[in-house]
C-alpha cells in the first residue's frame, strides 16, 4: 500500500540554526500539508499546497518557515532560525486529487530544538 | 469557543465493552467529518469518514448531526488493540481540506 515517508525520523538542532525537513508523499497525490504536534497537545495546520504554491497558511507559518517542492517527488519544510518552541513532531500529509478526500500521514519528524 | 471540542478521557474499560466519543465543532460550514486514530507518538491514521446517514465498519460506527454540530463513534466489543486516542477531525469551509483537529479522547481497554 503507498504510504507518505518523511526523513528524518528525529532530528536535534541548536536554537536559531535552520532545518530542512523532507516528506515524500503518495505519488498519485496532488494535495500536500504539513501539520505539527507540539508534545501533550493538540495536531495543528501549518500549510497546505497544491500546484506548486500555497494555498493556504496558518499563523503558526510565519517567515521562519517556508515549504518547497524541488523535484517531483519531494516536498520540504524549512526553518530557517529555529526556536525553542518549534520542538514538536512533524507531520507531512497528502491528498488525491480532489480537495475534499482523505489525508494521508507520514510517520512524522520529531524535532527538538536546544 | 475551541473550533473541535472532546472529551479528553481517559475512559478506561474493559475488553469486550462498548464505548462511545463524542465532538463538537464550532464552524457551521465544515464540509467533511473524520474520525482518525493516535497511538502514542505516532502518526493519525484515518479511522472512518462520518456521514450525514451514519456509517458503519465492522465494530465502529460514526454518526453526525449537522443540526446539533455533533459527531460520535461507538465502538463495539472492545480491544486491547483499541487502546489508543482518538481524534475527531473536521474540514475547514474554504477549498483546500485543512484539517481541523480535536485534542482527542484516550481509550484504554484492560484485559
Amino acid at each position: 500500500e503507498p504510504e507518505v515517508t518523511q526523513t528524518p525520523s528525529h532530528q536535534v538542532t541548536q536554537m536559531g540554526q535552520e532545518v530542512i525537513l523532507r516528506c515524500v508523499p503518495i505519488s498519485n497525490h496532488l494535495y500536500f500539508y504539513w501539520y505539527r504536534q507540539i508534545l501533550g497537545q493538540k495536531v495543528e495546520f501549518l500549510v497546505s499546497f497544491y500546484n506548486n504554491e500555497i494555498s493556504e497558511k496558518s499563523e503558526i507559518f510565519d517567515d521562519q518557515f517556508s515549504v518547497e517542492r524541488p523535484d517531483g517527488s519531494n516536498f520540504t519544510l524549512k526553518i530557517r532560525s529555529t526556536k525553542l518552541e518549534d520542538s514538536a513532531m512533524y507531520f507531512c500529509a497528502s491528498s488525491p486529487s480532489q480537495g475534499w478526500e482523505t489525508q494521508y500521514f507520514g510517520p512524522g519528524t520529531r524535532l527538538l530544538v536546544l | 469557543r475551541k473550533e473541535v471540542e472532546q472529551d479528553p478521557g481517559p475512559f478506561n474499560v474493559p475488553e469486550g465493552a462498548t464505548v462511545a466519543f463524542n465532538c463538537t465543532y464550532s464552524n457551521s460550514a465544515s464540509q467533511s467529518f473524520f474520525w482518525y486514530r493516535q497511538d502514542c507518538r505516532k502518526e493519525p491514521k484515518l479511522l472512518m469518514s462520518v456521514y450525514s446517514s451514519g456509517n458503519e465498519d465492522g465494530r465502529f460506527t460514526a454518526q453526525l448531526n449537522r443540526a446539533s454540530q455533533y459527531i460520535s463513534l461507538l465502538i463495539r466489543d472492545s480491544k486491547l488493540s483499541d487502546s489508543a486516542t482518538y481524534l475527531c477531525v473536521v474540514t475547514s469551509s474554504g477549498g483546500y481540506n485543512k484539517l481541523i483537529f480535536g485534542a482527542g479522547t484516550r481509550l484504554a481497554v484492560h484485559p
